[in-house]
């Protein structure tokens, strides 16, 4: 059974301040994890990591994969308000269907 | 450019009471999804289906069915509702099955069951 652990639950940072968002996982035959923001409604896709492409950027966002060591990690620089939002983290393995984890709930403070 | 389509956006059923959560997409995706979100669970899947004429169970499948339609159409269906199902419903598909592309999300249904 796929599994997917992110920590912290929850944070709470000031504007400018930089995060770390961490993403564990366990999966069979793992092809790729997915990075998704949700707002007040449908998760919104961030990014992908395969085993081809373990480093991903976009503006103040960037994210990592380390295959050995199963897990990604998501960094978010210069924080802004409109940055808070809950982060999720999904894998897709052998069966493709995408499994998430609990997410990390990011609160930016102006 | 709808993308995934979700009805309705909002419900409120009396314990017991039946209804059925549409979801629609028109990007030709074969594999589509239905999660719940419930606070601080992230989302859980509750059935799939990798392609049409097949449906499976995910990992809270307990109260509800499904029905895959036809290509676009995935629907579920709440047979005898209960306040542990009250959460937020999301429908996703995606393009292939070899695990090398995102999952896009309808824009969710808030079921509250009293």
């Amino acid at each position: 059974e796929d599994k997917v652990v992110q920590s912290p639950l929850s944070l709470v940072v000031h504007e400018g301040d930089t995060v770390t968002l961490n993403c564990s996982y366990e999966v069979t035959n793992f092809r790729s994890l997915l990075w998704y923001k949700q707002e007040k409604k449908a998760p919104t896709f961030l990014f992908m990591l395969t085993s081809s492409g373990i480093e991903k950027k976009s503006g103040r966002l960037s994210s990592i994969l380390d295959k050995k060591e199963l897990f990604s990690i998501l960094n978010i620089t210069a924080t802004q308000t409109g940055d808070s939002a809950i982060y999720l983290c999904a894998v897709r393995g052998g069966s493709y269907i995408p499994t998430f984890g609990r997410g990390t709930s990011l609160i930016v403070h102006p | 450019n709808a993308g995934v389509t979700q009805t309705p956006k909002f419900q409120v059923l009396k314990t017991g009471q039946s209804m059925t959560l549409q979801c629609a997409q028109d990007m030709n995706h074969n594999s589509m999804y239905w999660y719940r979100q419930d606070p601080g669970m992230g989302l859980r899947l509750i059935y799939y289906s990798a392609s049409e004429g097949t449906t499976d169970k995910g990992e809270v499948p307990n109260g509800y069915n499904v029905s895959r339609l036809n290509k676009r159409e995935f629907s579920l269906r709440l047979e005898s509702a209960a306040p542990s199902q009250t959460s937020v419903y999301f429908c996703a598909s995606s393009e292939s099955r070899d695990g090398l592309t995102e999952a896009f999300f309808g824009q969710g249904t808030r079921l509250t069951v009293v």
